[in-house]
């Protein structure tokens, strides 16, 4: 079966780092994307991992291992901004994406 | 970056009545666009996929003739909301993958509030 796990909640302090994990089993495997939605809002694209390793953009930055399964988002120097749902979304074979239920990230002065 | 522009913003309209959202690529060619809808604190929920020139492709569950979807331009897609009743009040979301290869990222348009009274 196909299944993409994340934590439901999260609380950090602005100022500070926060890593939201993303586990996964899907039938085949074209990518790992991160999506930012912010309440009442569409999602927007964060970043798109395909192969092993980091991907550094700006204050966030997403890592892979396909042979575990596992993807983090790392949001660094969070800003109150930054409260939000982080969406982990898979691409399968058949290039459709299927989407985690989302990590409501809440963020503390 | 891509921009994808999604209208309305929101609707109101009576129960009964048919509601047309469109969906354009503004900046970029997109053979592919989707169509979600979000219930309030819940995940995105794809409806449809659509292709440009051919018939959308609706997922388990998904009412096609009360979900009426035509993609008849590399940039638009639009969604009919038919016979709409109470209960189909959501948040709609349409998406565009670039056409520059199946792992081309999505983006989303802004979203159409919908409320049936």
């Amino acid at each position: 079966g196909q299944n993409i796990d994340q934590p439901t909640e999260m609380t950090a302090t602005e100022g500070a780092i926060v890593q939201i994990n993303c586990t996964y089993q899907t039938s085949g495997f074209n990518g790992l994307f991160w999506y930012q939605q912010h309440a009442g809002e569409a999602p927007t694209f964060l970043s798109y991992n395909v192969l092993d390793g980091l991907e550094e953009k700006g204050r966030f930055s997403s890592f892979l291992s396909r042979s575990k399964g596992y993807s983090y988002l790392l949001l660094k120097e969070l800003q109150m901004k930054d409260s939000a749902s982080y969406l982990c979304a898979i691409m399968d074979s058949n290039y459709q994406l299927i989407w985690g239920a989302g990590t409501k990230l809440i963020i503390k002065p | 970056g891509a921009v994808v522009s999604q209208h309305p913003s929101w609707v109101i309209c009576k129960s009964g009545t048919s509601v047309k959202i469109e969906c354009r690529s503004l900046d970029f060619q997109a053979t592919t666009m989707f169509w979600y809808r979000q219930f309030p604190k819940q995940s995105l929920m794809l409806m449809a996929t659509s292709n440009e020139g051919s018939k959308a492709t609706y997922e388990q569950g998904v009412e096609k003739d009360k979900f009426l979807i035509n993609h008849a331009s590399l940039t638009l897609s639009t969604l009919t909301v038919t016979s709409a009743h109470p209960e189909d009040s959501s948040f709609y979301i349409c998406s565009a993958r670039e056409d520059r290869g199946d792992n081309s990222p999505l983006h989303f348009g802004n979203g159409t509030r919908l409320t049936v009274t």
